[in-house]
């Protein structure tokens, strides 16, 4: 199992907001920044989000990131169909003393 | 444009070697760490291996420590990963990562027992 725990499925309808988690630890989130990672049927992954709540040039603010404590969050506003996906986060562990993801979140667009 | 492209995957017998190739472009390669992170088939995300930028630093998950190296020309542009000892359990498309922003399309790896 993933260090970094995540809903396996979240669905939503288009135009609404749907919310994704990611449950980490102290030794994990707690201490180190979050990223979040897209992945389109057949591709590769994508950075969404750095640094918790940082999003790249081309990213939409449909997308948003958050973090709190040993949690973090990933929020898509504005459902679309092409947002239909696997979403990962992932952060460094220093308990590890290395990099972890989460399982991924597949998400579906209603 | 930045740029990863991925190579040298492929069918390979349980016990047997790979080296895989990521050239690198659009960015001055040798100042950015790198990594390889790999994905099993219908399975999630898992890092493999870290190099920083001089090479005076790479990290491996536990798995692959002591089968895979990593290492990386920067005169060259590229990153590589010497795979050996190959095991079912290492099947995936690998895929290479400029620090933690930019991916390559990936390779596929498959090992067969």
């Amino acid at each position: 199992q993933s260090v970094l725990t995540q809903p396996p499925s979240a669905s939503g309808t288009p135009g609404l907001r749907v919310t994704i988690s990611c449950s980490g630890s102290s030794s994990s989130i707690g201490t180190n920044h979050v990223y979040w990672y897209q992945q389109l049927p057949g591709t590769a992954p994508k950075l969404l989000i750095y640094r918790n709540n940082q999003r790249p040039s081309g990213v939409p603010d449909r997308f948003s990131g958050s973090k709190s404590g040993t949690s973090a969050s990933l929020a898509i506003g504005g459902l679309r169909s092409e947002d239909e996906a696997d979403y990962y986060c992932a952060t460094w562990d220093d308990s590890l003393s290395g990099p972890v993801f989460g399982g991924g979140t597949k998400l579906t667009v209603l | 444009e930045v740029q990863l492209v991925e190579s040298g995957g492929g069918l390979v017998k349980s016990g047997g070697s790979l080296r895989l190739s990521c050239a690198a472009s659009g960015f001055t390669f040798s100042s950015y760490s790198m990594n390889w992170v790999r994905q099993a088939p219908g399975k999630g995300l898992e890092w493999v291996s870290s190099i920083v930028s001089s090479s005076s630093q790479i990290y491996y998950v536990d798995s692959v420590k002591g089968r895979f190296t990593t290492s990386r020309d920067n005169a060259k542009n590229s990153l590589y990963l010497q795979m050996n000892s190959l095991r079912a359990e290492d099947t995936a498309v690998y895929y290479c990562v400029r620090d933690w922003d930019v991916w390559g399309q990936g390779t596929t790896v498959t090992v067969s027992s």
